[in-house]
């Protein structure tokens, strides 16, 4: 079945550690995405991708990093210097955006919970 | 700041019963508007895309509609049934004062049929 995958499901931190949240799709989207979900707030963009080995900034960045080497794969590492980073994480991926404003829908996987321990 | 806004943020409707939801947006920054459902403990599945003012998308039970102009878009469902349970998104392509696209989500509409 075509999808995206996230894993793991549950994912605690200590702090000052680093932890990475993968995120893998069969899809064959160029594009790929993590936003971040809090209590009351809609979902809001860390980093996005539109090609292998390229990436950009979203709203809320800091403290995050990823990679994208392959296709398939953008993973998502949360760095010690995010000091709160409890939050539920969903990564996405879409079609290249086409020429002009419309954007293609996202597809999500089922989401990354992470607790500070 | 660029705001989608959705309301209510929370409604319980009898199953049977038709409900709606909206979304609000800027108008002045608007490409596109994107209607997502997301079922606890499932990825959130994309209903609608839609692009001109007028507009009007149907999926079975569950219809949307776009007026760009005053910036507003309005989720229907027709005879509620408990499947239709889940938190209803909206997001909006919208153009940041910087001059660059991007996706914004509203909080969602949570909806929850009562049998």
């Amino acid at each position: 079945d075509g999808g995206i995958t996230q894993s793991p499901k549950y994912l605690f931190r200590k702090e000052g550690q680093n932890v990475t949240l993968s995120c893998e799709q069969n899809l064959n989207h160029d594009a790929m995405y993590w936003y971040r979900q809090d209590p009351g707030q809609g979902l809001r963009l860390i980093y996005y991708s539109q090609i292998v080995n390229d990436f950009q900034k979203g709203d809320i960045a800091e403290g995050y990093s990823v990679s994208r080497e392959k296709k398939e794969s953008f993973p998502l590492t949360v760095t010690s210097a995010q000091k709160n980073p409890t939050a539920f994480y969903l990564c996405a991926s879409s079609k290249a955006p086409r020429q002009g404003p419309v954007q293609e829908t996202q597809y999500f996987g089922p989401g990354t919970r992470l607790l500070v321990l | 700041i660029l705001n989608v806004e959705q309301s209510p943020q929370s409604l319980h409707v009898q199953e049977g019963d038709s409900t709606n939801f909206t979304c609000s947006f800027p108008s002045s920054n608007f490409y596109a508007l994107h209607w997502y459902r997301w079922e606890t403990a499932k990825s959130p599945e994309a209903l609608f895309v839609m692009t001109l003012n007028g507009d009007e998308k149907k999926k079975g039970r569950i219809s949307a509609t776009l007026n760009t102009k005053e910036g507003y878009s309005y989720l229907y469902i027709k005879g509620s049934q408990p499947e239709d349970s889940a938190t209803y998104l909206c997001a909006s392509l919208l153009i940041s004062n910087f001059g660059n696209e991007k996706l914004t989500f509203g909080t969602g509409t949570r909806l929850t049929i009562i049998p």
